[in-house]
This record gives structure tokens, sequence and C-alpha cells, in this order.
């Protein structure tokens, strides 16, 4: 069975700070890669993704990731965070195979301070 | 252009009652997915349906149930409803089932079962 594990629950940083949220995932096969992040009082929205091509993929508001096939890694890293970067982010993955079904991790809570 | 929305926001409901919760996805989205996310973990897959058929279930007991309709709408029904059911329901809509262009999710709807 898969599993996404996020091992940060709640990460605290200055403004400017850099950030890394770490993501792992445990599956055999070849997999999907997401970040998502959710902002205080609103839904869940796509901030980037892995399929294919270049593992070190960007999103939107300056966030990339990269997945690292060896150690099953897809962490999350932002060189200099803003206030408006507060929120819950989670990382998730389908796999290829089977990719009707999207497992997400626990969510790590930024809180950055002005 | 209209985002997932989902019906009602909010409910409670007692034990052993039956739910129905409602989806209406993106224009021209034919996949419809939905989560159970019980406060502090990330959201939990249920069903993935695309162009109405099952195409996906998560580890939930036989009381949960969904269908896709014609107009790609969808329906959540939990039978037996137990104090542990209550969480908030996400339902996230895509053009197709690898979530490749993205899963858009709507805001939820909250139910408490008393």
């Amino acid at each position: 069975a898969q599993s996404v594990s996020q091992h940060n629950h709640h990460v605290i940083l200055s403004e400017a700070a850099s950030l890394e949220l770490g993501c792992n995932y445990s599956y055999g096969g070849t997999v999907n890669l997401f970040w998502y992040v959710q902002y205080p009082g609103q839904h869940l929205q796509l901030l980037l993704k892995y399929f294919s091509g270049d593992p070190l993929v960007k999103g939107i508001k300056g966030f990339e990731a990269e997945f690292i096939k060896s150690k099953f890694s897809f962490n999350l890293r932002k060189p200099s965070v803003q206030w408006s970067d507060t929120a819950e982010y989670f990382c998730a993955v389908n796999a290829r195979d089977n990719f009707n079904k999207f497992y997400f991790g626990s969510g790590t809570k930024l809180n950055v301070k002005p | 252009d209209a985002g997932v929305t989902q019906s009602p926001t909010h409910l409670i409901k007692t034990r052993g009652q039956h739910v129905t919760l409602r989806c209406s996805p993106i224009s021209g989205h034919k996949s419809v997915s939905w989560y159970q996310q019980v406060l502090g973990q990330g959201p939990q897959f249920i069903f993935q349906y695309y162009e109405k058929e099952e195409r996906g279930r998560g580890n939930f007991p036989d009381r949960f149930s969904a269908r896709q309709f014609p107009n790609y709408s969808s329906e959540l029904n939990v039978n037996a409803l137990l104090l542990g059911d209550s969480a908030l329901y996400l339902c996230a809509s895509s053009l197709e089932r690898s979530g490749y262009y993205g899963y858009t999710f709507g805001s939820g709807t909250r139910l408490t079962v008393v």
C-alpha cells in the first residue's frame, strides 16, 4: 500500500528565511507527485506537480520541489518566505499504474512571522 | 468560471442516520473524487468517478457509496452514521483521472455526527 509521510507537522519561520518541507512516500512503482497548499479559510490549491522529466519542478509563488527517486522524496523549497505563505502544505502521490487513488500526507502547518 | 461547488457547507446528523453530500464539478471536468479530512490529518481518498463509473475506491466501509450523474455532478452517501464519520468531506474535479492538469478542490462539507 502507498503512504506519504510529512515529518514536519508545524514549522515557524521569520520572513525572508528559507523553507524546506520534507515529503517521503512509500511505493514500489512509478508515481506522480504533487504539493497542495491550503491558505487559511480557503480550499486546497495545486502548488506544483511532477509527472516526468526534469526532477526539479517549479510551481507558483516561487515554490519548487525536487524529486529524488533513490530517496523516495519530493521536498518542497522556497528561498525566501513571506508572511503570505502562512498556510498548510500537503504532499500527495498517485501511482502511474493506478492513478485512480490519490494519497495525501498529514500536512505541515507553516507559520511565517512578519 | 465557477469552481467546484459542494453542498451543504455544514450539517449536523445523529448517529445511525443517513447523509447525502453533493458536488458540482467545474464545467468540462469529467472526473470527481471524494475525500474525508479528519481534523489534524490530510485528506483520505474515498472514491474516484470518471465518466459516471467508479474508477477507484479507498479503504472505507460499504456504508460509504457514491455515484456520478450524466452532468458529471456527484453524490456521496453515508449510511448508519458513526461519531467517527465527523469530518470535512472534500470533492475534487479534474479533466481526466491522473491529475496531470491538477485537481480542483471544493471548500468541503463539514459533517458533525452527534
